[in-house]
């Protein structure tokens, strides 16, 4: 049972537009949200978090929306940079320290 | 800080064979996890440690599958025998105390023909 789903699995922006993606979750217990990005062969690497106390969470570029009775968080990045181009992963947990729920990633390219 | 480090980074057995991988988390980290990362979907944990404890075992294959943390820093995850199925790759991740955010080594790419 897929409790956290990314329905888009890839995604192409423009240089310098914004970049949405996109992410779902059916756990009403879920309380932390975190986004990772990876690149090929590499690891996920942290990326940005929110907890359900809150409703955006913002660091640079990238902002995380999180709109908790739809059970839907938005991860935005402003403005894309070709850099950008990787798999994001966004995934969930119950408080912190237990492990986390991932979707099945969004494959964002950004054309120069 | 050197982040955590996996090995190896590759591996290609036939099936029935055993294998296992290494990993050695962040210095001072108290919880590792082992995911597993199928080919077109997000990681699944397999296992979460405390230290040297099991918090979370419950996606472990057991029948196949062992980890161990004897000394609460690294870890090893076995697989014996392995299946076609368990072709993936094998991420190891480990959080400081009290926080979410955590830090995944490379992975193993896991091949079984």
């Amino acid at each position: 049972d897929q409790q956290v789903k990314q329905n888009s699995p890839s995604l192409s922006v423009q240089e310098g537009r914004i970049s949405i993606l996109n992410c779902d979750y059916t756990n009403s217990m879920f309380d932390y949200f975190l986004w990772y990005k990876k690149y090929p062969a590499e690891g996920p690497t942290f990326l940005i978090s929110i907890s359900s106390i809150k409703d955006k969470n913002e660091d640079g570029r990238f902002t995380v929306f999180l709109n908790k009775s739809a059970k839907h968080l938005s991860l935005h990045i402003v403005p894309s940079q070709p850099g950008d181009s990787a798999v994001y992963f966004c995934a969930a947990s119950v408080g912190t320290g237990n492990q986390f729920y991932f979707g099945t990633g969004t494959s964002l390219t950004v054309i120069p | 800080e050197a982040g955590v480090a996996q090995s190896p980074r590759y591996k290609i057995i036939e099936k029935r064979q055993s294998v296992a991988f290494w990993c050695n988390p962040i210095s001072g980290h108290a919880t590792l996890y082992w995911y597993q990362q199928i080919l077109g979907q997000g990681p699944k944990l397999l296992i979460q440690f405390q230290n040297n404890g099991v918090v979370d075992d419950s996606q472990l294959p057991k029948d196949r599958f062992s980890a161990e943390r004897l000394k609460g820093v690294d870890s090893t995850l076995k697989i014996q025998p392995a299946k076609l199925e368990d072709s993936a790759v094998y991420l190891c991740a480990s959080t400081p105390d009290l926080t979410a955010e955590a830090f995944f080594g490379q992975g193993t790419r896991l091949t079984v023909v």
